[in-house]
Parts: C-alpha cells; structure tokens; sequence
C-alpha cells in the first residue's frame, strides 16, 4: 500500500497568516492527489483534486501543488473559517490512502 | 443537487453484523462509484473500499477483505457496505462518499453513520 505522510500533525495560525501542509507519498502517485477539510462531526470536504484544481466553490487562498511525491496545500489567508482539519488522499493505486491529518489551530 | 443520505446510528454487539445504507438523489447513480470511509473516534480516515455503481466491481482495501461486503441496487440508487464479525475497534463513523473514476475524487459525502460495537 502507498503510504502518505502528512506534516505537520498539528499547526497554529492567525487570522491572516499565510500557513503550509505537506503531503509525502511513499511512491510516485503522479498528481492523483486530494485535499480534504474536515470540521468536527461533520463529513470532509474535497478541496482540491489532481494534486492544484480546486473545487468547485472552494475559495481561492487554498491552492495545491506537486506531482509525483511531494505535495503541499496552500492558505494564503487564514479565515476564521479555515480552522479546521486538513487531509490528504491518493487515489492513483488502490487502497486510496489518506494522510494522518494536521489539526489546524487558531494560535 | 446532490445528496447522498445514510441509514442511521447502530449499536451492535461484537461478534455481530452491521449493514449502513447510502441512498444517492441529484445525478446519475451509475456514473460513478461509491467509496467507504471510516473515521474511528478522534481518529484520521481509513479508505475501506468502493464499488462501481455500474458494474458493481468492489475494490476492498486488504485490512477489511473477508469481513466486507459492498453491494448496489441500481433501481434505488443505494450502496450498502456490510461489515461482519464486529469487533470493538470497528466502532467508527462510516461515510460514503461519491468518486467519478478517473477524474474527480470523493467531491459530494454521505452524513456519516456512527456504529458502536459494545457489549
């Protein structure tokens, strides 16, 4: 199975802050990668697919980039809104695996 | 729009079974395949399997093969994902979620069904 190792498990942010999570595949997944978000006891959210396309209705200070091993989510902003838990996904071999997650907290 | 409801909470004792449901509305149900998720209590997600709502070919991740079962009505839309031989650690929330083979991955979730295995 690919393994997917996210980092950092758990970061701090202001309203404002620019902030950074990365995404390692433990094999080429060329760019079949996803970013979730999820808030507590609700269902995730599908941010970005194919590693940089983002959603539709997802708000333009998330952005994704990468390809192959190595893949990073964006905030440019952080809103209030945007505390919450992030995870990345494979979907190029199956089993699709997800990332740990990183807990996003307001600093 | 689309919508993807699920049955509701189970509590189940170990040893025993648990089938959740997941009815599709809003889109073409055979386009596309229906993945499980599950999320242990204040745990990550863990892919268990999918299946295509057309062909039915299920595709389960090894941790859960023998003890999965994914299946399809295409006259009502519905997924079902039966889990057998319930152990306390399989006490989780199960999500479906919606995936379009090839192109976009699980863009629209079910609500999530909570199953607790206790005795």
């Amino acid at each position: 199975d690919i393994q997917m190792t996210q980092s950092p498990s758990t970061l701090s942010g202001s309203v404002g802050d620019r902030v950074t999570i990365t995404c390692r595949a433990s094999q080429s997944i060329s760019n079949l990668l996803a970013w979730y978000q999820q808030k507590p006891g609700k269902a995730p959210k599908l941010l970005i697919y194919d590693a940089s396309s983002l959603d539709s209705g997802v708000p333009s200070r998330f952005s994704g980039s990468g390809s192959g091993t190595e893949f990073t989510l964006t905030i440019s902003s952080l809103q209030p809104d945007d505390f919450a838990a992030y995870y990345c996904q494979q979907y190029n071999i199956y089993p699709f695996t997800f990332g740990q997650g990183t807990k996003l907290e307001i600093k | 729009q689309v919508q993807l409801v699920q049955s509701g909470p189970e509590l189940k004792k170990p040893g025993a079974s648990v089938k959740v449901s997941c009815k599709s509305s809003g889109y073409t149900f055979t386009a596309y395949n229906i993945n499980w998720v599950r999320q242990a209590p204040g745990q990550g997600l863990e892919w268990m399997g999918s299946i295509g709502a057309y062909t039915g070919n299920t595709n389960i991740a090894q941790k859960f093969q023998g003890r999965v079962i994914m299946t399809r009505d295409t006259s009502t839309s519905t997924a079902y994902m039966e889990l057998r031989s319930l152990r306390s650690d399989d006490t989780a929330v199960y999500y479906c979620a919606r995936e379009w083979e090839g192109a976009v991955p699980l863009d629209y979730w079910g609500q999530g069904t909570p199953v607790t295995v206790s005795s």
